[in-house]
């Protein structure tokens, strides 16, 4: 079954935050982040692996909580690079091969 | 090293055509994918290919058809096309389980069934 994302879209002026979300009605082994800009391949950005686990990569940072069944994605002082549409992406199962991704959520950044 | 390569990146097919969509990687990888994408629907796994020799059904299977010709290779067919079937295919692959290694994807194709 599809993670579900919040929000599906969010504009955001350059420098301000924003929250994705990334929730499952089944229990999360671990979640994987990609960006995808219009026309291109989707990119990785992070996997978090274990509840409780936080991780960043330049002003972008997730973070897993297993309890809740849910995952976020942090966007600090956004830049106009940041645009395009976020996907997480969640195993079938513990040890699954088979991701199953979210419908995304567009992030458009404005000067 | 180029990573995750696709051909054709574009492809115009009729109804009941059939056509092939070659992958290919050059990072050693064990397992391998193709998703489709369509508007609004996220990332759909078709078929994957946990190693060499080995084939599976994803999510959305039926039309397709999937050979891993060897560790690099790993082709989509489209046996007989339908409009159902337009949609911007995805390659990917990966060193190990999904569940726990970065996905490296290609540059897509583009299919328009008429």
């Amino acid at each position: 079954q599809q993670p579900v994302q919040s929000p599906q879209a969010v504009i955001l002026r350059e420098g301000e935050d924003a929250v994705i979300n990334c929730s499952s009605s089944k229990a999360l082994y671990s979640v994987h982040w990609y960006r995808q800009k219009h026309g291109e391949a989707p990119v990785f950005l992070m996997i978090l692996l274990k509840g409780g686990e936080q991780k960043g990569h330049d002003k972008i940072s997730a973070s897993f909580n297993e309890k809740k069944q849910q995952s976020s994605l942090y966007l600090t002082a956004s830049q106009l690079s940041y645009s395009g549409t976020y996907f997480c992406g969640t195993p079938f199962g513990a040890g699954s091969y088979q991701l199953t991704f979210g419908k995304g959520t567009k992030l458009s950044v404005i000067p | 090293n180029a990573g995750v390569t696709q051909t054709p990146k574009f492809q115009v097919l009729k109804t009941g055509q059939s056509m092939t969509l070659q992958c290919a990687q050059d990072m050693n990888h064990n397992s391998m994918y193709w998703y489709r994408q369509d508007p609004g629907m996220g990332l759909r796994l078709i078929y994957y290919s946990a190693s060499e020799g080995t084939t599976d059904k994803g999510e959305v299977p039926n039309g397709y058809n999937v050979s891993r010709l060897n560790k690099r290779e790993f082709s989509l067919r489209l046996e007989s096309a339908a409009p159902s079937q337009t949609s911007v295919y995805f390659c990917a692959s990966s060193a190990g389980t999904g569940s726990q290694e970065t996905q490296y994807f290609g540059p897509g194709t583009r299919l328009l069934v008429l």
